[in-house]
């Protein structure tokens, strides 16, 4: 079952801060962001694993609640080259006792950043 | 090493056809995952391997869908009698896993840049 993520969409001016939220209903053991500009393969942003550890990247950060199975990622002074979709890739196994533990991503959230 | 690759960029093929993609993951990495993405949507998994061992395959993939990793390394990805519906960009990543597939992933997915397929 794929993750939840909100908003599904957000349009910010630059300088201005977002923050996108990612659910999921299974115990994870991982969770990671991905970035998607048009017409192009996902880029690897962040990993964060159990332990409820934060991360950041360049202004971009994030944290995982493992309790509430919640990501959040956060867009803090936002800059045009953060325009794209963002992803979130939750790993979990699939089932109790599945042979591992598959990523899965969520549907996306558009993020466009203006002048 | 050059990163994720996959062939062909682009494939159009009739209805009723077969394909074939193919993917050279990076060359030490263990896990090879593929997904489908179409206009709008996050990546939808399909399948995955842990080495040669395909661990998981999606419900949602009719037996029209197979996937090989024959020797750990490359792997390919067939659609038999293709229909309208299976139009999309199919992608493929890998990364090093864990030596115990039931071990958590700590490092990063690798993307390819896919394979459009279109289907007239």
């Amino acid at each position: 079952q794929q993750p939840v993520q909100s908003p599904q969409a957000v349009i910010l001016r630059e300088g201005e801060d977002a923050v996108i939220n990612c659910s999921s209903s299974k115990a994870l053991y991982s969770v990671h962001w991905y970035r998607q500009k048009h017409g192009e393969a996902p880029v690897f942003l962040m990993i964060l694993l159990k332990g409820g550890e934060q991360k950041g990247h360049d202004k971009i950060s994030a944290s995982f609640n493992e309790k509430k199975q919640q990501s959040s990622l956060y867009l803090t002074a936002s800059q045009l080259s953060y325009s794209g979709t963002y992803f979130c890739g939750t790993e979990a196994p699939s089932r109790p006792g599945a042979a591992g533990n598959k990523l899965t991503f969520g549907g996306g959230t558009r993020v466009l950043v203006k002048p | 090493d050059t990163g994720v690759s996959q062939n062909p960029r682009h494939k159009i093929t009739k209805r009723g056809q077969n394909v074939t993609f193919r993917c050279d993951p990076i060359s030490e990495h263990n896990r090879l995952y593929w997904y489908r993405q179409t206009l709008g949507q996050g990546p939808e998994f399909l399948t995955y391997f842990q080495n040669e061992a395909q661990l998981e395959k999606s419900r949602l993939l009719s037996d029209r869908f197979s996937a090989e990793r024959p020797k750990g390394s490359f792997s390919t990805l067939e659609i038999q009698r293709t229909e309208q519906g299976d139009s999309a960009m199919y992608l493929c990543a890998s990364s090093l896993g864990p030596l115990e597939a039931r071990e958590g992933l700590n490092t990063e997915a690798f993307f390819g840049q896919g394979t459009r397929l279109t289907v007239v």
